[in-house]
């Protein structure tokens, strides 16, 4: 079983900032955080992870808790085109049910 | 530079059939992972195989069962389909010993029971 919870959607408005929120209470002290997302039943699609330290890339940030308890995942200007289902699972890749992001005009 | 590839890409079945879905590696890759979607659901771990050998396993019955081959392709097998078992099956690949490394999905096989 996924060791991840997460809203069940969210929306947000296009050209905004979406931050998605992902809980891993249980995070072992050495285990990463992935984000992936999947449009459309599509494969899944990787998008950043991190460990402890905040991470960046040309599709998103990452900000983990000090504590690593809890991560956002941050779209900085949010597209029709991110509008998807977005997973957080843990090194073990076991995914939960993610979360729904629609994007709005 | 091939990505992960999945055959076919929809079959239909009836119940108590068995189907055969096969999977290519992105280039390079050593490990495969197949994961169950039912429709609305994640992704839900079935195993994983590296080295021809399964490493881990997700809470599936002995219906479903794997292999892997020299050249790191791989094939999951469900046997005594059941109507539950209509799902999108996905493969990803990794680099095993590259174990913060992400995983590369393919497009899927979408199976329909009847």
């Amino acid at each position: 079983d996924a060791k991840t919870t997460q809203p069940p959607s969210m929306d947000c408005a296009e050209g905004r900032a979406a931050n998605l929120p992902c809980n891993h209470s249980t995070i072992s002290g050495n285990e990463y955080v992935y984000w992936y997302r999947q449009i459309h039943s599509q494969g899944p699609q990787y998008i950043i992870h991190g460990l402890k330290n905040n991470e960046t890339n040309e599709m998103a940030s990452l900000i983990i808790t000090e504590d690593r308890k809890s991560s956002t995942l941050i779209l900085p200007h949010a597209t029709l085109r991110d509008t998807a289902v977005y997973y957080c699972p843990l090194q073990d890749m076991r995914f939960g049910a993610g979360t729904r992001l629609t994007v709005k005009p | 530079d091939a990505g992960v590839t999945q055959s076919p890409t929809h079959l239909i079945k009836t119940r108590g059939q068995q189907v055969t879905l096969r999977c290519s590696p992105k280039s390079g890759h050593d490990t495969v992972s197949w994961y169950q979607q039912a429709l609305g659901q994640g992704p839900q771990f079935i195993f994983q195989y590296y080295e021809e050998e399964e490493r881990q396993r997700g809470n599936f019955p002995d219906r479903f069962s794997g292999h892997q081959f020299p050249n790191y392709s791989s094939e999951l097998n469900v046997n005594a389909l059941l109507l539950g078992d209509s799902a999108l099956y996905l493969c990803a690949s990794s680099f095993w010993t590259v174990n913060t490394g992400e995983l590369f999905f393919g497009e899927g096989s979408r199976l329909t029971v009847l």
